[in-house]
């Protein structure tokens, strides 16, 4: 079975543009969430998302969006990049959403994102 | 909120010999699951193991075990027989099961393991 994959794996992009990063999960996971890792932050959690809907938010700015398709695929999507958004993004998908088992996470392996 | 705390920055072991990495948490939740995972310097996280808060057993994988102390909130990882490929940054994690079930994360250990 494929892991989980993301595209693309290496971005460049300048202050100011915005970005789309895409995950595709395990066959058959119904959930994606989605992780900023930086050096200075650790990994902190962004969205998950379940059925196509946003089951969980993490504290970041209204910049930060992300959507899931029927398909259980998922975009997220940065508008007027900063400085500061330069990170490893990363995508992880599970069968079920936290209340449910199992429900640990599959990681993908990653998109670094550099803004300049 | 949760939080996930794991003390050691780095830590180091000769291979072969066994090594325990710490990991305690903060819950109001008497239902969760915790997890270690390991990310090489590929990047690509791995799940290492999980545990249930409602199971007793320390769950073991292979080399890998758990000593899950829920009165203590403490959830250390040990690794038994260290090999190179062990070496990597390991995170502790937490997910609960009330409203905000996101998964959390602690700052890591990064092991080294020397031949």
């Amino acid at each position: 079975k494929a892991g989980v994959t993301q595209t693309p794996r290496y971005l460049i992009k300048t202050r100011g543009q915005q970005v789309t990063l895409s995950c595709s999960p395990i066959s058959g996971h119904r959930s994606v969430s989605w992780y900023q890792q930086t050096p200075g932050q650790g990994l902190q959690f962004l969205f998950e998302y379940f059925s196509e809907t946003q089951r969980n938010k993490g504290n970041f700015p209204g910049r930060f969006s992300g959507r899931q398709f029927s398909n259980s695929r998922s975009e997220m999507n940065v508008s007027t990049l900063e400085l500061g958004d330069s990170a490893l993004y990363l995508c992880a998908s599970s069968l079920s959403s936290g209340r449910q088992v199992p429900n640990e996470q599959f990681f993908g392996p990653g998109t670094r994102l550099t803004v300049l | 909120a949760q939080t996930v705390t794991q003390s050691q920055p780095e830590m180091s072991v000769q291979e072969a010999e066994t090594v325990t990495l710490s990991c305690t948490y903060d819950t109001s939740e008497s239902d969760y699951y915790l997890f270690w995972y390991k990310q090489p310097p590929s990047r690509q996280m791995i799940l290492v193991i999980r545990q249930e808060a409602y199971k007793q057993q320390n769950a073991t994988e292979n080399r890998f075990s758990v000593n899950f102390q829920k009165a203590a909130k403490s959830f250390s990882l040990k690794i038994s027989d260290s090999q190179l490929g062990d070496a990597a940054m390991y995170f502790c994690a937490y997910r609960g099961t009330g409203g905000n079930n996101d998964m959390r994360f602690g700052a890591g250990t990064r092991l080294t393991v020397k031949p």
